[in-house]
């Protein structure tokens, strides 16, 4: 059975980074092709970038170019999102997702505050 | 980048009720088109895929249909379960892009 299960809750200072994991586990696929998407309170959903399958490579929502990077960690099907430059309107329950979007990790809370 | 917008916005409907949302792209996405079902303090859950296509395990009352710019989803006979926030998402073009979302409450 597949199952993404990501790291927990984090409260940052503004200007500060953080960075979340998102372990894979279970099924054929390759663990690294990893989406995230965001979703800040009462609002939509926001893709923020990916692990492309057809290259292997990250690639990222022209929004977040320059404060995001993703990186993935084949030995312990582990990806990673780290978001620097942190500000309030950052806050927002981080999701990671497979490309085909059927399995979804549980969400991580990032809370940005002074 | 390629804009969704759903329509409407907000629904309100009885048990029972067939309803329809709309998802409009700003250009053609092909049917590279998703919808989810998300419930508060839940990640949302993939219910069609490439326009049309039934995910495994979903209800048959969820269907989609439509492809290029115009796209819907339809439950027909809404249980209990079905409200929720609805979104759409194209799959065609990065990055990748939501519709703004369609709350579905109880009438």
């Amino acid at each position: 059975q597949v199952q993404l299960v990501q790291s927990g809750a984090e409260v940052k200072k503004p200007g500060s980074s953080v960075k979340v994991s998102c372990k894979a586990s279970g099924g054929s696929f390759n663990k690294h092709e990893i989406n995230w998407v965001r979703q800040a309170p009462g609002q939509g959903l926001e893709w923020m970038g990916g692990i492309i399958p057809i290259f292997g490579t990250p690639n990222y929502a022209q929004k977040f170019q320059g404060r995001v990077t993703i990186t993935a960690d084949k030995s312990t099907n582990t990806v990673y999102m780290e978001l620097r430059s942190l500000r309030s309107e950052d806050t927002a329950v981080y999701y990671c997702a497979r490309p085909s979007f059927d399995i979804w990790g549980q969400g991580t809370v990032v809370t940005v505050s002074s | 980048d390629i804009q969704l917008t759903q329509s409407p916005s907000f629904l309100s409907a009885s048990v029972g009720d067939r309803v329809t949302i709309t998802c409009r792209a700003s250009q053609g996405i092909g049917s590279y088109l998703a919808w989810y079902q998300q419930k508060p303090g839940k990640a949302p859950k993939l219910l069609i895929y490439a326009a049309s296509t039934l995910q495994s395990g979903v209800p048959s009352r969820f269907s989609g249909s439509g492809s290029g710019t115009e796209f819907t989803l339809t439950i027909t006979s809404l249980q209990p379960e079905d409200f929720a926030t609805y979104y759409c998402q194209q799959l065609n073009y990065y990055p990748l892009t939501f519709g703004q979302g369609t709350r579905l409450e109880i009438k």
